[in-house]
């Protein structure tokens, strides 16, 4: 059974860092199976993935983040992690981490298990 | 604004069919990525439904089906029950865009 569990802090400053953890139950980070995502759902809107980690290392980024957004693994704790720098109020949203799976092609594909999400505010 | 476009609500009393579409382009939809769907009750983590398509994971209830055709999708719920209210989204890979897309989102409401 696959548990994700989001962990960071709720509450950010303008133009500093938000980091969020996601400590993986069931598979390893480091298989070959799976993409670690995160998205986010900004409040009363639709979701919006941010970017993924896959075992080898290879991240993708959304375009209009990938200035600002990184995204790393620690194996050792089976967890993932997300940086996203210079925030601003428009980064408040719920963010979630994602198990990503891939299609017959090995191409990242949809979604097959989320964490609850976190709520995370960006605000002086 | 969502690449991909749901109708904000739809409703129907418990028994009934529903269906919810999601309308793309030719860079996502159209340029033949696959759909997939998302069950998502506010507060907690949101749950596959459909991947591929039209394929339902173990555990999915047979009442949730789906189709694509051309540049839109839909989902469809037959035998509605109070337990489906709940926020649905299409999702699927947008070459433009160079990225994951998800629909608007359609709050479905058991009458």
């Amino acid at each position: 059974q696959v548990q994700l569990q989001e962990s960071g802090p709720g509450l950010v400053k303008p133009s500093q860092t938000l980091s969020l953890t996601c400590t993986v139950s069931g598979p390893s980070v480091s298989s070959d199976s799976y993409y670690w995502n995160w998205i986010r759902q900004h409040p009363g809107k639709g979701l919006e993935w941010i970017g993924y980690i896959f075992f080898s290392g290879n991240t993708h980024y959304r375009p209009s983040l990938k200035s600002r957004v990184s995204i790393s693994v620690d194996t050792s704790k089976n967890q993932f992690s997300l940086n996203l720098g210079s925030v601003t109020a428009a980064d408040t949203a719920v963010y979630y981490c994602a198990r990503g799976s891939s299609d017959t092609s090995g191409f990242l594909s949809y979604f097959d298990d989320w964490g609850q999400g976190t709520l995370v505010a960006v605000s002086s | 604004q969502s690449v991909l476009t749901q109708p904000p609500s739809v409703s129907g009393a418990p028994g009934q069919r529903v269906s919810i579409s999601c309308t793309g382009s030719s860079s996502n939809i159209g340029a033949g990525y696959d759909v997939h769907w998302y069950q998502h009750l506010p507060g907690t983590a949101p749950k596959l439904l459909i991947y591929g398509n039209n394929n339902r994971p173990s555990g999915v209830p047979d009442r949730f089906s789906a189709s694509k055709s051309g540049t839109s999708a839909s989902l469809a719920i037959t035998g509605l029950q109070a337990e489906d209210e709940a926020d649905y989204y299409c999702q699927s890979y947008d070459s433009s865009l160079s990225g994951y897309v998800f629909g608007s989102g359609t709050t479905v409401t058991v009458l």
